[in-house]
């Protein structure tokens, strides 16, 4: 069974600095690997989605990147906003169903 | 969301009793998947449907049961209702095993 992990659990940063968010999986046999956000008591929206044949995918002030061999993927946050206060997710495609870390919780303190 | 919706929002039960909850799509995406969310488990699968009639069991199937009569609607019925079975419900759908879009969620809480 695929098995995701996400480090650190919770993360405080001041406004302005450039952040990592790490993901790790125990299977590199992935389809795909998509980030989200979630605020608290909400859905989850989809930030990027790197594809199995990609290195890195990019969106605005945010990167993903995907290391298969190695079983892990970075979120870089680049200027970090109060507005990207919320809890970041991973979670990886098997191609049959995805399996999710529990997530780094973000807080940008203005 | 765009394209998917979840109903209710929110519901409170008495353990032992049947619960169904709904996700519509209007997107037309061929798979269409049942999570719960808790502290400290993430999001695990229930179940998951794979086109009209089609379904199968995520590792956390036990006690409830899904229908698919229509592409649009994704049913999850939890038979009798337990405590543990209180989390937050989200369905989610893609259209070939591709990138997910979920639903705005369903908490439930049994008691």
């Amino acid at each position: 069974k695929q098995e995701v992990t996400q480090i650190p659990a919770a993360l405080s940063v001041p406004e302005g600095e450039n952040l990592v968010l790490n993901c790790s999986f125990t299977d590199s046999a992935i389809y795909n690997l998509q980030w989200f956000r979630q605020d608290p008591g909400k859905g989850l929206t989809s930030l990027l989605l790197i594809q199995s044949s990609q290195r890195e995918q990019t969106s605005g002030r945010l990167n993903a990147s995907l290391d298969k061999s190695s079983g892990r993927s970075t979120l870089y946050i680049a200027a970090s906003q109060p507005g990207d206060s919320a809890t970041y997710l991973c979670a990886v495609n098997t191609g049959n169903q995805f399996y999710f870390g529990t997530g780094t919780s973000l807080t940008v303190i203005p | 969301d765009a394209g998917i919706t979840q109903s209710p929002r929110h519901k409170v039960t008495e353990t032992g009793t049947p619960v169904t909850l709904r996700c519509h799509q209007t997107e037309n995406h061929r798979y269409m998947y049942w999570y719960r969310q808790d502290p400290g488990h993430g999001l695990r699968l229930i179940h998951y449907s794979y086109g009209v009639k089609d379904t199968d069991k995520g590792e956390v199937s036990d006690g409830y049961s899904v229908s698919r009569s229509k592409t649009e609607d994704f049913l999850l019925t939890l038979e009798s209702a337990t405590s543990s079975q209180t989390s937050v419900y989200f369905c989610a759908i893609t259209p070939d095993r591709d990138g997910y879009t979920f639903g705005s969620g369903t908490r439930l809480t049994v008691v």
